[in-house]
């Protein structure tokens, strides 16, 4: 599986966009490109995934370079409760299972 | 969208003693369910594949004597951690691929909201 590798910490002020970054630049072709979630004490939460273009949906938008080598989740007007460790996940097609790296531990403050 | 219940939240048990963590999937069926361990300031660990019907799989390094995994219907998946001792005491999470959010290809996971054990 491709590695990926995301800052450990990043802190943004609340209202503003939050833009995270992964690197994945041992991509295959038929890897996916998945953002979990996960608040305090909580489980995961899945947010967004992509193969090539840009997705967006209520939650965020993945935004993945033209070479698949990296890719940025954006949440346009971050929250408070947007605060949580963010994990950037790269599996193939067909497969279930996701292992999860650190991850970026997001801190939204006022 | 699909939920996936995760009980007990907390449980406190003696040492020695053995715990059952009940996972079900809601208003889809999950022929396979994920059981993941996380320890306090790290990531999740994938601890088995839970197959209904069928044994699970195990992680290398799992003792799969102790942690007893049983998926008897296409909703739910148990966890029994057997002889807890206080090294047990961790956050148990379970996960079930969503019916609908992949695209083509894709698998998405929906996970519990986690069981906290602590063994005394």
């Amino acid at each position: 599986d491709a590695k990926t590798t995301q800052p450990p910490s990043m802190d943004c002020a609340e209202g503003r966009a939050a833009n995270l970054p992964c690197n994945h630049s041992t991509i295959s072709g038929n890897e996916y490109v998945y953002w979990y979630r996960q608040i305090h004490s909580q489980g995961p939460q899945y947010i967004i995934h992509g193969l090539k273009n840009n997705e967006t949906n209520e939650m965020a938008s993945l935004i993945i370079t033209e070479d698949r080598k990296s890719s940025t989740l954006i949440l346009p007007h971050a929250t408070l409760r947007d605060t949580a460790v963010y994990y950037c996940i790269v599996r193939p097609g067909g497969s279930y299972i996701p292992t999860f790296g650190r991850g970026t531990s997001l801190i939204v403050h006022p | 969208g699909a939920v996936v219940s995760q009980h007990p939240s907390r449980v406190i048990c003696k040492s020695g003693t053995s715990v059952k963590i009940e996972c079900r999937s809601l208003d889809f069926q999950a022929t396979t369910m994920f059981w993941y361990r996380q320890f306090p300031k790290q990531s999740l660990m994938l601890m088995a594949t839970s197959n209904e019907g069928s044994k699970a799989t195990y992680e290398q390094g799992v003792e799969k004597d102790k942690f007893l995994i049983n998926h008897a219907s296409l909703t739910l998946s148990t966890l029994t951690v057997t002889s807890a001792h206080p090294e047990d005491s961790s956050f148990y999470i379970c996960s079930a691929s969503s019916p609908g959010q992949g695209s083509s290809g894709a698998n998405v996971l929906t996970f519990g909201a986690g069981s906290r054990l602590t063994v005394l």
